[in-house]
């Protein structure tokens, strides 16, 4: 299975910050990768697929970048409701795999 | 507005077939742009991928279940739902659907997730 490693597993920031979140592939997954935030007890949301496309509808603050076996989410200016947990996920190669997620706290 | 909602038992018995069932609303389930999915996530743990199913009936099944796992839909009711034999504490967990896109490429990113239903496999 690919391992998806991702970090950090929890982060602190305030209202404002510039927030970044890494998720390393163990092989290449040829950037079918997506990004979701999950807030509790809610549906997660899609944020971005293809490493960098921005889902419809999602703030233009996120964004995501992908350098060989590395991926990054970015926040530019975290708003209030953007405390959540975020997971990436790898959809090149069965099984679908997922990063342990990242919970941003104030 | 696309919406999923799963529903089930919240308890299960040892050695006993959990059950779980997703409903689906705004969306047709036997559109072809798209195929349905179940992830579980265990207490304090990651998502775990169990497996799949496109509107043609075809399935795949995480190789760590799929001996004990069925995926199956119902057009008619605009429902898919989840099977999964001989259940242990191991299982316990949240149980999502979702669905994702799929074209000429393959399957790739969920759109649209349920909110997900615990499951506690307990005597």
């Amino acid at each position: 299975d690919v391992q998806m490693t991702q970090s950090p597993s929890t982060l602190s920031a305030s209202v404002g910050d510039r927030v970044t979140i890494t998720c390393r592939a163990s092989q290449s997954i040829s950037g079918y990768l997506a990004w979701y935030q999950h807030r509790p007890g809610k549906a997660p949301k899609l944020l971005i697929y293809e490493a960098s496309s921005l889902q419809s509808g999602v703030p233009s603050r996120f964004s995501g970048s992908e350098s060989g076996t590395g991926f990054t989410l970015t926040i530019s200016s975290l708003q209030p409701d953007d405390f959540a947990t975020y997971y990436c996920h790898q959809y090149n190669h069965y099984p679908w795999t997922f990063g342990q997620g990242t919970k941003v706290e104030i | 507005q696309m919406q999923l909602q799963e529903s089930g038992p919240g308890l299960v018995k040892p050695s006993q077939t959990l059950s779980l069932t997703c409903s689906v609303s705004g969306g047709s389930i036997s559109n072809g742009g798209y195929y349905w999915s179940w992830i579980r996530q265990h207490p304090g743990r990651g998502l775990e991928y169990i497996g799949n199913i496109y509107y043609s009936g075809s399935t795949y099944y995480n190789p760590s279940l799929k001996s004990r796992v069925t995926i199956s839909l119902d057009t008619s009711k605009n429902q898919l739902s989840l099977r999964l034999s001989s259940v242990t504490a191991a299982d316990t967990a949240v149980y999502y659907c979702a669905r994702g896109l799929s074209d000429r490429r393959g399957y790739h990113q969920f759109d649209y997730w349920g909110q997900g239903t615990l499951v506690t496999v307990s005597s």
